[in-house]
């Protein structure tokens, strides 16, 4: 069965610092994509960054970095430079590509304190 | 450019009422899908849609129904609303192997 685990229901890191989100993935796929996504308070799902299970390189959009480790089935967000703005929920979410839908993590709540 | 939109914003309903949420979206993607949101359970897949005329069922499809007769709509039907289905709906839609993009999300409550 396919499963995505966030296993830090909240953190609290202090601005400026880095910060690593987790996320474990389970498929029996070979070809999938992994996704995180940031939910402000204000509700609305805003993307942040792709892997594909084929991608050599880890993926990176400016202060976000995805940490793939696919032996471990791991694909850890990593925000460098934390601000107050990255305050919010967190999901973590995998695209199989055999049954077209994507599935989510319960999510991490992040809270960047000044 | 509307990108993903959802109608309506919130509504209130009494058990066994019934009521229509709509998702429209101009970016002419195949794939659409309807999610609700519980606190602290993030989203759930409720349906979806690989195209026009077509659905499947998610993780959570029980008392709720869909429908995709035209490409750039995706409607969500609840046929007789429970307390339970009170929650935050989203659509999203997205291309064959790309990121999806989220509508604004309903607020539903069932009384």
């Amino acid at each position: 069965a396919q499963k995505i685990t966030q296993t830090q229901p909240g953190m609290f890191v202090q601005e400026k610092e880095a910060v690593t989100l987790d996320c474990t993935y389970d498929t029996s796929d070979q070809s999938y994509g992994l996704f995180w996504y940031k939910q402000p308070s204000s509700g609305e799902m805003i993307f942040l960054i792709y892997q594909g299970s084929y991608d050599e390189q880890n993926a990176t959009e400016g202060r976000y970095s995805l940490n793939f480790q696919k032996a471990r089935k791991s694909a850890n967000l990593v925000i460098s430079a934390s601000q107050l703005g990255d305050s919010a929920m967190y999901f973590c979410a995998m695209r199989i590509s055999s049954a077209s839908k994507i599935i989510f993590g319960s999510g991490t709540r992040l809270s960047i304190r000044p | 450019n509307a990108g993903v939109t959802q109608t309506p914003k919130f509504r209130v309903l009494k058990t066994g009422q019934s009521m229509t949420l709509l998702c429209a979206q101009d970016m002419n993607h195949e794939y659409m899908y309807w999610y609700r949101q519980d606190p602290g359970m993030g989203l759930r897949l409720i349906h979806y849609s690989v195209g026009e005329g077509t659905t499947a069922k998610g993780e959570v499809p029980d008392g709720y129904n869909v429908s995709r007769l035209k490409k750039q709509n995706f409607l969500l039907g609840l046929e007789s609303a429970a307390p339970s289905q009170t929650s935050v709906y989203f659509c999203a839609s997205s291309s064959l192997s790309y990121e999806q993009y989220f509508g604004p999300g309903t607020r539903l409550t069932v009384t």
